[in-house]
């Protein structure tokens, strides 16, 4: 079983729906969640990020960590075509991160 | 400039060749990596450095070698390539810091093509 699990999607929605991304993971010791955006033919980057259990809010993203059902969660209001790209998640419990699959999303115009 | 950049960006190559990607920062930071991202398995870490004289393997790391040159010169050799490697490879670099959080900086990656 792979410490982080990722539906790789794709998922596709209409501009302007509200999109979840989800992962669950086994390792208790994870205390950073985090969220990287990939656009296409590029690199990884750090969207945003959680201490522990709770929610963080940055403009039409939010992001929830459930440590006790071992569930995170990325949600995006009212979805634009620039958000397409893939949704990794991220944990780390030290040094390493630990990445899912990814997502991929597709909003369409 | 970008702070991390990865070079070549492209490569096709034959099994058996050996192969080395090259990584360079200036982003200041000590730490690097490297990845492979495959479809459906993200990324998978192959070796990474936490300084100059500090080299650790990931979780795949067979059939890969690593040299950190300098603190900002990280590559990647496949020493006997074969099709399986195929993949899109990425460096990363990273500060120490003491937040915890441990945000990654990611090159544009390598798309490496064995036959």
């Amino acid at each position: 079983q792979k410490e982080v699990e990722q539906d790789p999607g794709p998922l596709s929605v209409p501009e302007g729906a509200i999109v979840s991304l989800n992962c669950t993971y086994s390792n208790s010791a994870f205390q950073y969640f985090m969220w990287y955006r990939q656009y296409s033919r590029k690199g990884p980057e750090l969207l945003m990020y959680t201490y522990s259990s709770g929610n963080k809010e940055d403009g039409r993203f939010t992001a929830q960590v459930d440590k006790s059902s071992k569930y995170i969660s990325l949600f995006i209001r009212d979805s634009q075509p620039s958000d397409s790209a893939t949704y990794l998640c991220a944990m780390s419990g030290g040094n390493k991160l630990v990445f899912g699959a990814g997502t991929i999303l597709r909003v369409k115009s | 400039d970008a702070d991390v950049t990865q070079t070549p960006r492209n490569r096709i190559t034959k099994t058996g060749k050996r192969i080395m990607l090259e990584c360079s920062q200036t982003k200041g930071h000590d730490r690097m990596y490297w990845y492979r991202q495959d479809p459906g398995l993200g990324l998978r870490l192959i070796y990474y450095s936490f300084d100059v004289k500090d080299i650790n393997k990931g979780e795949i790391s067979d059939g890969y070698s690593v040299s950190r040159q300098a603190q900002a010169k990280f590559s990647l050799s496949l020493e006997s390539a074969i099709p399986n490697q195929t993949a899109l490879y990425f460096c990363a670099t990273s500060d120490a810091g003491t937040s915890g959080v441990n945000e990654q900086f990611f090159g544009p990656g390598t798309r490496l093509t064995v036959l």
